[in-house]
């Protein structure tokens, strides 16, 4: 079974200033995709970026770039310039087939 | 457009009701699913629906758990006989199509406290 680890309960950075979250994930598949969500207290599970396993190229969504160690089974998100909006929490998930696997998430907070 | 939406936004009820919670997904898409979020934890996968049918319920906690899509369309959760640890928030997400290539779009969830 596929397991995502996120071993940052909790992170804060300056506004404007960079962030990275951390991920590490186990499969023992080869062809999947990981993505990194957004859930602000909305509750509502947002998208922020996502990674086909395949590319080597790492995804970049405008302020949000991975770093994806295929061989090392890490993916991690760094949110740039980060602004107030960015306050949320994090998860890192893996897809193989239909369903998504999250990690435990990562409480982001943004020091104005 | 409008985006996924579920249905009751909080839901409380005693230990023993029985309870139905509703997932309207975004217009034409044939892919639903249903996640669970324990306070503190991700989301949890508990059943996927292409068409009306249960493609993989593999996810269901237990046989009080049961989940429907008679038209394709709406799908409603139902629990049985509730208990103090089915208490969380439960996400719904729709997808245009099932497919890894296709994004799940989820709604605002709904949350459940069973006292």
């Amino acid at each position: 079974a596929q397991t995502v680890t996120q071993s940052q309960p909790e992170m804060s950075v300056q506004e404007a200033e960079t962030v990275t979250l951390s991920c590490t994930y186990d499969t023992s598949e080869s062809d999947y995709y990981l993505f990194w969500y957004k859930q602000p207290p909305s509750r509502q599970m947002i998208l922020v970026i996502r990674q086909e396993a395949y590319k080597q190229q790492n995804a970049t969504e405008n302020r949000f770039s991975v770093n994806f160690q295929k061989a090392a089974k890490s993916f991690s998100l760094k949110i740039s310039d980060s602004q107030l909006g960015d306050a949320a929490m994090y998860f890192c998930a893996y897809r193989s087939a239909e369903k998504l696997t999250f990690g435990t998430g990562t409480r982001l907070t943004i020091i104005p | 457009g409008a985006g996924v939406s579920q249905t009751p936004s909080n839901k409380v009820t005693e230990k023993g009701k029985y309870v139905e919670l509703r997932c309207d997904p975004i217009s034409g898409h044939t892919a639903l699913y249903w996640y669970r979020q324990s306070l503190g934890q991700g989301p949890e996968f508990l059943i996927y629906f292409q068409g009306t049918g249960a493609a993989d319920d593999s996810g269901l906690p237990n046989d009080r758990f049961f989940a429907v899509r008679p038209e394709g369309s709406v799908s409603t959760l139902k629990i049985q006989r509730t208990e103090r640890g089915d208490s969380a928030v439960y996400l719904c997400a729709s997808s245009p199509s099932g497919g890894t290539e296709y994004e799940q779009y989820f709604g605002p969830g709904t949350r459940l406290t069973v006292t």
